[in-house]
């Protein structure tokens, strides 16, 4: 079965730190990755996504940016987090389907 | 651009009574639809999907929604609520690669 591993769990992060949050998923092959940042009050806002290795599409301009380096690996990246970067992130996975949600990942930048 | 609409912020059912969460969405075409809840701190779950054929779909957790066309809607229903059912609802829609959530409906369950 396929499962979907997304760490770490909580986070707290300096104003420009770095950032780096990694999504991997298991059982599947080429699978669509995502990442999702949600805020209070506003839903899921859909920050990347990937059809394949090397392939990101950016939905929101912004400081962070996305990486595949591996099949099924994505990697959410910042070089200088701002306040505003703060939120619950969510990696998800699907194929052409639904998608599959890790638990997240609750950034704090102080 | 596709796009969920979910006009209720919150909403508050006691136990046993029945539950309607709205969805409408806006896309050309015949869109793929869903709906996810989610709990306190954690990812969200899939209740149920819609693709194509019947236009009321049975999810898990005895939930049931119905594709209404006409309506561009995709209400999500459950005929009595149990107060584990309090959590946060998100209706989505899907379009090529892309999966494209409304902004969620809290539901809290009264005693």
């Amino acid at each position: 079965s396929q499962t979907i591993h997304q760490w770490p769990a909580t986070l707290v992060q300096p104003v420009g730190s770095p950032l780096s949050l990694e999504c991997t998923v298991e059982g599947t092959s080429n699978p669509n990755l995502y990442w999702y940042r949600q805020a209070a009050g506003r839903g899921l806002q859909l920050l990347f996504y990937s059809v394949g290795i090397g392939q990101i599409s950016s939905e929101v301009p912004q400081n962070l940016s996305a990486s595949r380096p591996q099949d099924r690996q994505f990697i959410l990246s910042s070089k200088k987090l701002l306040l505003s970067d703060s939120g619950f992130y969510l990696c998800a996975w699907g194929k052409n389907t639904e998608a599959f949600f890790g638990q997240g990942t609750r950034l704090t930048v102080v | 651009a596709q796009s969920v609409t979910q006009p209720d912020i919150h909403i508050t059912v006691s136990e046993g009574a029945s539950l309607e969460l709205r969805c409408n969405y806006s896309y050309g075409a015949t869109p793929y639809l869903f709906w996810y809840v989610q709990s306190p701190g954690q990812g969200l779950q899939l209740l149920l999907k819609y693709f194509s054929g019947d236009t009321l779909v049975q999810g898990i957790k005895g939930f049931e929604a119905e594709f209404k066309r006409s309506q561009s809607s995709f209400n999500l229903r459950k005929p009595s609520v149990h107060w584990s059912d309090a959590a946060e609802y998100f209706c989505a829609v899907r379009t090529a690669s892309k999966l494209t959530f409304g902004t969620g409906t809290r539901l809290q369950v009264t005693l």
